[in-house]
């Protein structure tokens, strides 16, 4: 079965510095991976998803972006986080009838 | 865009007693899919109805579709304490499969015991 690994779980940043958000999928290759970001008590918003190596899709025009470097790595950065950048963060793996794998998420505070 | 949009948005039950949630969506979908997510957690799948589909169960869960109400709804039976979580339904548009599902805001269920 597929397991996404998702950190760190928890990270709080100053305005202004630099992100990087990691996730890594097993058992499985060739994955459609999403990254996703989720608002205190409401719905999932899309930022990105990636069919393949170095193919990015974004869903929304923001201040993040995404990469793809190796077949089960996303990666989600920002050069300079913004206060509005806070929320849940997570990763996810789409598997066809079985739905999405998610990972456990990383709640992000910019201060 | 197309969006499912739960229905009522918190549910507040006594242990044993039944929970219906309500997902409405806009286009012509692939499949609808339901996930639970406990507090501070990643979402878990919890059941995915084609859109030829009109009911499926799993355990405790059952699932109806109706495509010409354009709805869905999430019945779970003699529930449980441990049934505390927010509930998603997810779409897709017909024709573009597993590349972009849209959540709903969510029910976020209350089980007292």
């Amino acid at each position: 079965s597929q397991t996404i690994h998702q950190w760190p779980a928890t990270l709080v940043q100053p305005v202004g510095s630099p992100l990087s958000l990691e996730c890594t999928v097993e058992g499985t290759s060739n994955p459609n991976l999403y990254w996703y970001r989720q608002a205190a008590g409401r719905g999932l918003q899309l930022l990105f998803y990636s069919v393949g190596i170095g193919q990015i899709s974004s869903e929304v025009p923001q201040n993040l972006s995404a990469s793809r470097p190796q077949d089960r790595q996303f990666i989600l950065s920002s050069k300079k986080l913004l206060l509005s950048d806070s929320g849940f963060y997570l990763c996810a793996c789409y598997r066809g009838s079985y739905g999405y794998t998610f990972g456990s998420g990383t709640r992000l505070t910019v201060v | 865009s197309q969006q499912g949009e739960e229905d009522p948005q918190a549910l507040s039950i006594q242990e044993g007693e039944n929970a219906t949630m309500n997902c409405s969506y806009k286009t012509s979908i692939n499949n609808l899919q339901w996930y639970r997510q406990n507090s501070g957690r990643g979402l878990v799948h919890l059941i995915l109805i084609r859109s030829n589909e009109r009911e499926k169960h799993s355990g405790r869960l059952r699932v109806t579709l109706d495509t010409s109400k354009k709805s869905s709804s999430l019945l779970i039976t003699a529930s449980r304490a441990a049934d505390t979580a927010s509930y998603f339904c997810a779409t897709d548009a017909a024709g573009n499969y597993g590349q972009n599902f849209v959540f709903g805001p969510g029910t976020r269920l209350s089980v007292l015991p």
